[in-house]
Parts: C-alpha cells; sequence; structure tokens
C-alpha cells in the first residue's frame, strides 16, 4: 500500500547550522514529492516540490532532493533561523486514487 | 496566505450526530481536496473532487462523504460521527486537470472535537 515515512520525528539545531529531513516511500508512486511547513495552530503551507524528471532542486535556503531508485527523498534547510522552527511534512502522490499520502512530520526547533 | 477559506473554524459534536463542513477553493481552481489530521499527525488524505465528481478517495469509510458546487466550493459530510473523528480537517484546492500532481493550497482548517 501507499506509505510515507518520515525521520527524524524531532529535530533540534543551532541557529545558522543545517537540518535535514528524510523520507523514504513504499511502492511506486507518482512523480511528485511535495514539502509542505505548518506553524503551530496554522495551516501547512507548500515550501518546495520536487518531480521525477529532476534529481535536486533548489530555492535560497532550502533544497531537495530526489532518488527515485531508493525510494527516498530529502529535505536540506541550510542556515536556519529561528523562524525556520516548525513541523516539515513530506508527502509523494500515488495516481491510484489520485491520492497524496504524508509522512508523518518533524518538528524541527532551532535555537537562537 | 492562500484564498481558501473553511468554515467554521471550531465545532463541538456528540458521538453519533452527523456534522457539515464548507470549503471555498481559491479563485481560478477547479479542484478540491479534504484531508483529516489528527493531533501530532501528518495529514490523511479523504477524497478529492474535480469539477464536482469524486475522483480519488482515501481509506475512509462511506460515512465519510463530499460535494462539490459549480462554483468549486466544497463539503465534507460526516455521518454517525465517533470519538477518533475529532481532528482538524484541511481541505486544500488546486487547478488543472485534477490530480495530487497540481500544487495544493491549504485552508486554515476546521477543528472537530466529538464528544
Amino acid at each position: 500500500g501507499e506509505n510515507v515515512e518520515q525521520h527524524p520525528s524531532t529535530l533540534s539545531v543551532q541557529e545558522g547550522d543545517s537540518a535535514v529531513i528524510k523520507c523514504t516511500y513504499s511502492d511506486s508512486a507518482s512523480n511528485y514529492f511535495p514539502w509542505y511547513k505548518q506553524e503551530l495552530g496554522k495551516r501547512p503551507q507548500l515550501i518546495i516540490d520536487i518531480r521525477s524528471n529532476v534529481g535536486e532542486k533548489k530555492d535560497q535556503r532550502i533544497a531537495v532532493t530526489l532518488n527515485k531508485t531508493a525510494k527516498h527523498f530529502s529535505l536540506h534547510i541550510t542556515e536556519t533561523q529561528p523562524e525556520d522552527s516548525a513541523v516539515y511534512f513530506c508527502a509523494a502522490y500515488w495516481a491510484a486514487g489520485n491520492k497524496l499520502t504524508f509522512g508523518g512530520g518533524t518538528r524541527v526547533l532551532v535555537k537562537p | 496566505e492562500t484564498g481558501v477559506t473553511q468554515s467554521p473554524t471550531h465545532l463541538i459534536k456528540t458521538r453519533g450526530q452527523q456534522v457539515t463542513l464548507r470549503c471555498s477553493s481559491q479563485s481560478g481552481h477547479n479542484t478540491v481536496s479534504w484531508y483529516q489530521q489528527a493531533l501530532g499527525q501528518g495529514p490523511q488524505f479523504i477524497f478529492q473532487y474535480y469539477r464536482e465528481e469524486e475522483n480519488g478517495r482515501g481509506n475512509f469509510p462511506p460515512r465519510f462523504s463530499g460535494l462539490q458546487f459549480p462554483n468549486y466550493s466544497s463539503e465534507l459530510n460526516v455521518n454517525a460521527l465517533e470519538l477518533d473523528d475529532s481532528a482538524l480537517y484541511l481541505c486544500a484546492s488546486s487547478s488543472g486537470p485534477g490530480g495530487g500532481t497540481d500544487t495544493q493550497y491549504f485552508g486554515p482548517g476546521t477543528r472537530l472535537t466529538v464528544l
């Protein structure tokens, strides 16, 4: 079945350091892998996404890498800032059922 | 912030009751997806509507049903509420031919508590 595992569940980093979150997916997910950031009490917001025709995508301090052979993708945040503190969710799309399946989330805390 | 809105913000119901949640999609979007987010977990896909037709469904029982209207707004109905239905219900709108690969923009959610 469709499943996305996300690690770690919590991540504490010092301001200025990098944060890395990893996700693996089961079976043959489709070609779309978004990442969302959810601050406490707020809606999830798309921060970056990647499609299977590329292996890496970067947007300022955020980058995502995708390895379809190994069925995993990762989010990299460089030069972390206190405002990066939030819960981050990865997701993968399955064409059967038009289903976007989310990981369990990673709570990131950036310490000043 | 996105242009996706949801109502009500909070709702308290008792077990066995029925509830209707509403979502207005962002201007120009024709697809609405609904998710259930339990505390401390990721959103779980309930179903998706594209141009008034259901075109995808997750692992939720039939007592979870929905509608999409000609203006692309949508409703989520839950019958025979159970305690485990307590969660944040999120809708997300997107544009395109339907499917999960179009960027989805979330609404603020409706917090449902079942007592």
